[in-house]
């Protein structure tokens, strides 16, 4: 089975300052690994993916996320944070083991502010 | 990635009835894959629907609750059926979108935000 664990419900930071959203993962497999950003009553929007290659995925809006192996984890991050940042933040995985499905699985969701 | 236009975008519904929602997709995909996300929480996965067989659904949804059709590879509807307040949530359709054999990703609908009363 496959599992994602977002551990903050909420973070806080100033603009400017880097943020950090967490996020670990279990798979039987390797990893498929996203993360979403939903601003209020819209749909989810790609931020950036992981399936192979280097470590670090940059991706949409400044974000980037660093793939860790051995700590099972998936943070995402951004440098300088800006008060247009502040939405709830998804991470999802999916198992790319044989057997393990097209199943996407979100994590709780990590609601993100970002103040002046 | 795959444009989705899913509709409709919201609606209130009486208890007791029913609610057809439509995902069109603007290019063929294998898999849909339909979400709910009630209030406050994260998303779950209710079925997955693969054009000419039935669909697929996770622990906690029924057919007879959540009827699925998958007529072709660009459009799916999710019926949510006999409602209770209980199922007022955001409903999305989502796609899995290879190109060229690389994933790339998962693309998804804008949502249909239903109330029931």
């Amino acid at each position: 089975a496959q599992s994602v664990a977002q551990p903050e419900d909420q973070v806080n930071v100033a603009e400017g300052n880097p943020l950090t959203v967490k996020c670990t993962y279990s798979v039987s497999g390797n990893p498929y690994l996203f993360w979403y950003v939903q601003y209020p009553n819209r749909g989810l929007q790609f931020l950036l993916k992981y399936i192979t290659g280097d470590n670090l995925v940059k991706g949409s809006y400044g974000f980037e996320a660093e793939f860790n192996k051995s700590q099972t984890s998936f943070h995402l991050k951004k440098p300088s944070a800006l008060v247009s940042d502040s939405a709830l933040y998804f991470c999802a995985v999916r198992d790319l083991s044989t057997g393990g499905g097209n199943k996407l699985t979100f994590g709780t969701g990590t609601q993100l502010k970002v103040e002046l | 990635s795959a444009v989705i236009s899913q509709k409709p975008s919201r609606d209130i519904c009486q208890r007791g009835t029913s609610l057809t929602i439509q995902c069109q997709v603007d290019s063929q995909v294998t898999m849909m894959f339909w979400y709910r996300q009630q209030p406050g929480q994260s998303l779950t996965l209710i079925a997955t629907a693969n054009q000419g067989s039935e669909a697929t659904y996770e622990s906690g949804f029924v057919i007879d609750k959540f009827p699925i059709s998958r007529p072709n590879l660009t459009f799916s509807t999710l019926t949510v059926s006999n409602m209770s307040p209980e199922d007022s949530s955001i409903y999305l359709c989502s796609v899995e979108k290879d190109r060229g054999g690389d994933k790339d990703g998962y693309t998804f609908g804008s949502g249909t935000r239903l109330t029931v009363v």
